[in-house]
């Protein structure tokens, strides 16, 4: 059981626009910024969101990350057929002292 | 540029132990802390805990305490982790990744390629 939550799967067609969330508590989403990462098969994870919305040089726009109370969400725009992947969301938790994940999110494009 | 290179896969037996390491390049390790983190086959990412490669001080998650060591060797700009009596459970791919902080965040923009650690007999 992940401390934080997320949903299983989301899919989409080339070129919607989807959402994943990732649901905390004040311990840890509440009082701490996510981060997103995203996950090819037999790679390891990348950094498409860090301080709950910020992205990092190189990733495009069509990501996006928002956060409200203790909930975070990356959306993607405009879905292509390469992001298709897994999708982590991160956060430190200060009552635990611990950094914990969401269960990760499988985005298929359809 | 930054890299982290993990050594290759292992196959152990049970009871035994191994050895996992992460060599930094493009930037000098004591610089960075640098976390664990194990996913079992078909699942999550799980962390294990992490290394504050300046003071030397070591923290490990619940489930990562006692058979588990984070070490480093600033001479070879390179992290460990050890993990000694091995069991199934072990199995997994293992990530090094060095945690960059901001005045408000941390995150991890570089992680290693991942070692495989196969526990059977």
């Amino acid at each position: 059981q992940s401390v934080l939550t997320q949903p299983p799967s989301v899919s989409g067609a080339p070129g919607q626009r989807v959402s994943i969330s990732c649901s905390g508590s004040e311990s840890n989403v509440g009082r701490n910024t996510v981060s997103w990462y995203q996950q090819f098969p037999g790679t390891a994870p990348k950094v498409l969101i860090f301080g709950d919305d910020k992205r990092p040089s190189g990733v495009p726009d069509r990501f996006s990350g928002s956060k409200s109370g203790t909930s975070a969400s990356l959306a993607t725009s405009g879905l292509q057929s390469d992001d298709e992947a897994d999708y982590y969301c991160a956060a430190w938790d200060d009552s635990l002292n611990v950094w914990v994940f969401g269960g990760g999110t499988k985005l298929t494009v359809l | 540029q930054v890299q982290l290179v993990q050594s290759e896969s292992e196959l152990k037996k049970p009871g035994a132990s191994v050895k996992v390491s992460c060599r930094a390049s493009g930037y000098t390790l004591s610089h960075y802390a640098i976390n664990w983190v194990r996913q079992a086959p078909g699942q999550g990412l799980e962390w294990m805990g992490w290394i504050n490669t300046n003071t030397g001080k070591p923290s490990y998650a619940q489930g990562f305490t006692g058979r588990f060591v984070f070490s480093f060797d600033t001479a070879v700009n390179t992290a460990y982790l050890h993990v000694t009596s091995l069991n199934a459970d072990d199995t997994g791919v293992y990530y090094c990744a060095r945690e960059d902080c901001t005045t408000t965040s941390c995150f991890w923009p570089f992680w290693g390629q991942g070692t495989l650690v196969t526990v059977s007999s």
